[in-house]
């Protein structure tokens, strides 16, 4: 099953953009990987999926044009342009792995965003 | 909405089982799978395992193989997770989310505390 490597922390200034990075264990270059936001205090929300040739499907509910994504390599990217305040969460990536019902589903570490 | 609700907070002795229920409402609860996924304070996200409401399919993190069973009630649009054998590294928040076909979890619940402690 894939490996997923976040950085832990992240900054970026109120109305600057950051782009944080998944990075896929060798081997799951083709792989798909799912991006969710988690603010302070409360459960996690879906973000969007990413391949490699980008978003694959739709947003989750809410999100807004500021989000998006790239794939590249064993690179999934989350870029958040005009940083606000609201954005300052721990974000996750996460994929699944296997066929019919015995797949499994792994996270990365996760990436702590602080907004400047 | 679509929504899932979870039971209240837990506080278990080492050794002990906990059960953690998910009411699920808004949608068709057997046209969705249910995974499970922990997080202990201060740490990343773990998925715990999934199971098919429509057919009772499921599997688990080998982390969890044979400490852990997902049952659903149909009849109630409910899911469950059992943890035996508790000991202080299970406490952490357990939350079920909604499993969509393409296997990202697209609405969760506010999540569980279990705390396990003598």
């Amino acid at each position: 099953q894939p490996v997923l490597t976040q950085p832990p922390s992240a900054s970026a200034s109120l109305g600057a953009s950051v782009t944080l990075t998944c990075t896929l264990s060798s081997d799951y270059s083709n792989h798909k990987v799912d991006w969710y936001q988690q603010r302070p205090g409360k459960g996690p929300r879906f973000v969007m999926r990413v391949g490699p040739g980008g978003i694959v499907g739709f947003k989750g509910e809410g999100i807004p044009d500021r989000f998006s994504v790239l794939g590249s390599g064993l690179n999934r990217y989350l870029t958040i342009k005009n940083i606000q305040e609201e954005d300052e969460s721990d974000y996750h990536c996460g994929a699944d792995h296997g066929s019919g019902s015995n797949f499994v589903y792994v996270f990365g570490g996760g990436t702590k965003l602080t907004v400047l | 909405q679509v929504q899932l609700v979870q039971s209240g907070p837990e506080v278990k002795k080492p050794g002990a089982s906990v059960k953690v229920s998910c009411k699920a409402s808004g949608y068709s609860f057997t046209s969705f799978g249910v995974s499970w996924v922990r997080q202990a304070r201060g740490q990343g996200l773990e998925w715990m395992g999934w199971i098919s409401p429509y057919n009772g399919n499921t599997n688990h993190a080998q982390k969890f193989q044979g400490r852990v069973t997902l049952t659903t009630d149909t009849s109630t649009s409910t899911a469950y997770m059992e943890l035996r054998s508790l000991t202080s590294d299970d406490t952490a928040i357990y939350s079920c989310a909604r499993l969509t076909m393409m296997r990202n979890m697209d609405v969760w619940g506010k999540g569980t505390t279990v705390i396990v402690s003598s």
